[in-house]
Formats: structure tokens, sequence, C-alpha cells
């Protein structure tokens, strides 16, 4: 596609749930980052692919965020037992190698909200 | 540790102003700074990268400088237009694949 999709728009679960969220990055970009960004902040590192495989995933906070990337392009990004302070806008972004010099393009995120 | 500190926090100025955005930052080895461009409800787009070797760089009516001796940022945007109303974020890359570091953004807000 022309940019980087990102789907749902918005999504609102109970605590304790289970959400995947969905990234579509640019065609032949190589890697894939994750961030959350809560209110009046800068996006927090998340993890990164390279290809399929993730090159560092030093971001996630804790072990029930989870992400993927199976073929290379389309990435999952995972949350087990949802608590209310994942709420937070998710965002997404990829570039054609690494992270750099390479330019990130974003999609225009995820607004989680847990309940 | 590595992080990017900008000012001031939020701006309102009138159309038609010019204003200058602040970024200081301890992010090291150093390899190149942006400042992003972050509207409502959207994804980040870049509007200006740096390296090292560079001091300034325009695009359009946005002049960004560094000065990587005291590792300190600016981004200028002069007669400012309504359409600019938006989050201006600084983030500067280590080198190496290293995660990039963001600053938490200066909300600008032009205003007619």
């Amino acid at each position: 596609g022309a940019g980087v999709s990102q789907t749902p728009s918005n999504k609102v679960t109970e605590k304790g749930k289970y959400v995947e969220l969905r990234c579509d990055p640019i065609s032949g970009h190589t890697a894939l980052y994750w961030y959350r960004q809560s209110l009046g902040q800068g996006p927090e590192f998340l993890i990164y692919f390279q290809g399929t495989g993730a090159a560092d995933d030093s971001g996630l906070p804790n072990d029930r965020f989870f992400a993927v990337r199976p073929e290379g392009s389309v990435s999952t990004l995972k949350i087990q037992r949802t608590e209310r302070g994942d709420s937070a806008v998710y965002l997404c972004a990829s570039s054609i190698l690494g992270p750099g010099t390479d330019t990130q393009y974003f999609g225009p995120g995820t607004r989680l909200t847990v309940l | 540790k590595n992080q990017v500190e900008q000012s001031p926090q939020s701006l309102i100025i009138l159309e038609g102003k010019n204003c200058t955005l602040q970024c200081n930052y301890t992010v090291s080895p150093f390899s190149n700074l942006r400042w992003y461009k972050q509207d409502t409800g959207r994804g980040p787009v870049s509007l200006t990268i740096m390296t090292f070797s560079e001091n300034t760089k325009s695009n359009g009516r946005y002049t960004a400088t560094l000065d990587a001796d005291t590792k300190q940022s600016s981004l200028h945007i002069t007669a400012s237009q309504l359409s600019d109303s938006a989050s201006y974020i600084c983030v500067v890359s280590a080198r190496g694949n290293t995660p990039l570091v963001f600053g938490k953004g200066t909300r600008l807000s032009v205003i007619a």
C-alpha cells in the first residue's frame, strides 16, 4: 500500500481480555517497529523486526506483550490479560532497512482503551 | 541514560508569527537527529534529519539546527500557519541498530 496501515483504529476491551493489533507496513520495507504512546508523551519503543525475526524486543514491558511477523510483512502485536495501564495509542512504523539513518514511516496508530 | 528533553512543553502563537522549539539530548554515540510532526490522531511524519556534520537543514518553512558539541537542536518555524498546529517531536538515533530515542514533544497551537 501507499503507507503504513493499522487495524483496528480503535479498540475498547475489558480488563483481563486478550487483544491483537495489526500492522501492514509499506511494501518492501524490511524493518518494522512497534511503539506505545501515552497522552502527552513521545512514542516509547516496544520491539523491532528485521524481516521475520525480532531484532530488539527490549522495550516490551512484560511477558503479557508479544509480537510476531511470520512472513516478514504484516505484524501482529498481542497483549494478554490486558490491564488499565495498557491503555495507549499503539503505533507501528516501517523503514527500508533498519533504525540507523533510515526514515521510519508511521501508521495512524490503534487507540487501545482497557476498561 | 539516553534521553531527549524538549522545551517548551506547549506553545501558543498567532498565525503568521515565527517560533523556535528546543531539543537537548544525551544520546551517545550520536548518529543523527530528526524532527517529526505529529498531527492529532495521526502518526508522526518526518520533517528533517541531520547527521553529526550538518548544522542546519531546511524543509520549506521549517529550519532545523544542530550543535553536536552542546548536544542541542532547534526547530524554527517561519510565518506560521493554522495547519502547523501539532506536536513536534525531537528524535535522536545512536550509532548502530539501536532504537530511536524520542522526546515528549512540544505541543504547538497556531491561532488566528
